[in-house]
Parts: structure tokens; sequence; C-alpha cells
């Protein structure tokens, strides 16, 4: 069965330094991926999409993530965190001729310190 | 462009009685998703509506159900409130997505409490 596994349910940097949170797909079909971010007391929102078009995407809020198809994975990236990115980020597959769901990995809860 | 809107904010009810959330997809989308995400469980996948019919559904059991209307907002049904329903429901919409490359906007979600 396809999943996503987010490696580290809770990740914390300090203020300016790079964020990481990793995001790794089960499948041996190339899929369609997907970051969502969190933050609390509401929905989700679309960080960034990656499709099949260039592997690295950039998203909204200087968030980026590269697709590697031979380590199957999908990592978001930020250079220099600000106090508002703390929130929990999930990552997401679809695939072609999907059957309408998401799949979500658990979420990461990234935490950011002055 | 409003985005996907999700009526109501919170909703207490208690063991055996019915709940109903709604959901207003963006202008333009036609194919509405609800999510269930519980404390522990993470995100679950719940429906899957386009063009007024169901498409797919998670692992639920019937008493969760919904329907599409000609508007394409949607209404999420939950008969026999359990304890275990207490969680976020999420609303999403999309461009039919049947090459499955259409991302999902999400709604702010609907707070079910069961007592």
């Amino acid at each position: 069965a396809q999943s996503v596994t987010q490696l580290g349910s809770h990740v914390s940097v300090s203020e300016g330094a790079l964020v990481l949170l990793r995001c790794n797909y089960s499948s041996s079909v190339p899929p369609y991926l997907f970051w969502y971010v969190q933050y609390p007391n509401q929905g989700l929102q679309l960080l960034l999409k990656y499709t099949s078009a260039a592997t690295l995407v950039k998203g909204i809020n200087g968030f980026e993530a590269e697709f590697k198809k031979s380590e199957t994975s999908f990592h978001l990236t930020k250079p220099s965190a600000h106090m508002s990115d703390a929130a929990e980020y999930f990552c997401a597959v679809s695939y072609s001729g999907s059957q309408g769901n998401l799949i979500f990995g658990k979420g990461t809860k990234l935490s950011v310190k002055p | 462009e409003a985005g996907v809107t999700q009526s109501p904010t919170h909703l207490i009810k208690t063991r055996g009685q019915q709940a109903t959330l709604r959901c207003s997809p963006i202008s333009g989308h036609t194919s509405v998703y609800w999510y269930q995400q519980a404390l522990g469980l993470g995100l679950q996948f719940l429906l899957w509506y386009d063009e007024g019919e169901e498409r797919n559904r998670g692992n639920f059991p019937p008493r969760f159900s919904g329907r599409q209307f000609p508007n394409y907002s949607s209404e999420l049904n939950v008969n026999a409130l359990e304890l275990e329903d207490s969680a976020l429901y999420l609303c999403a919409s999309s461009l039919y997505l049947r090459a499955g490359n259409q991302p999902q906007h999400f709604g702010d979600g609907t707070r079910l409490s069961i007592l």
C-alpha cells in the first residue's frame, strides 16, 4: 500500500536557522507530491506541489522542496526560520487515476526558538 | 477569491445524536472531499464527491454519509454519534481530480465534540 513517512514528529530550530522537514513516499509509480501547513485551530494551507515538472519546487513563505526519485523523497526546506513558521507541516501524495484521496504523512510539528 | 468555507465552526453533540456539517467549495471547483483529523490518528480520508456523485469513500462505517448539491456545496452527516467521532472535520475542494495532480484546498474545519 502506498504510504508517506515524515521523519520526526517534532523538529525544533532557532530563528534564522535552516529548516529541513523530511518526507519519503513508498510507491513504484511516480506520485504527485504536496506540502501543507496547519496553524493552530486552522485548516491546511498548500505550501507547494510537485506535479512532474521541475524537480525543485518553490512555494510560499520562502519554502522549497526537491523531488528525488532515486531516494523517493520530497524534503521541505527553508534557509532561515522565522517565528511565524511555527506550525505543523504535512506531506501528502496522490497518483494518476487517483481515487480522490490524498495520502498524508503523520505530520511534523515545527517549533522556532528565539 | 473566496476560499473553502465550512460551517459551523464548532458543534457540540451528545452520544447517539446526529450531526450535519456543511462545506462550500472554491468557485469553479467541482470536487469536494471530507477528511477527519482526530487526535493521534492523523488525517483520514472520508469521502469524495464530484458532480453530485460519491466517487470514493474511505474506511469509515456507513453512518458517515454525505451529499453534494447542484451548486457543488456539500454536507457531511454523521449518525448515531460516538465519543470517538470527536475530531476536526476538514473539507477540501479541487478541480476534477482525474489526473491526480490537482491540489486540494482546505477550509478551516468544523470541530465536532461529542459529550
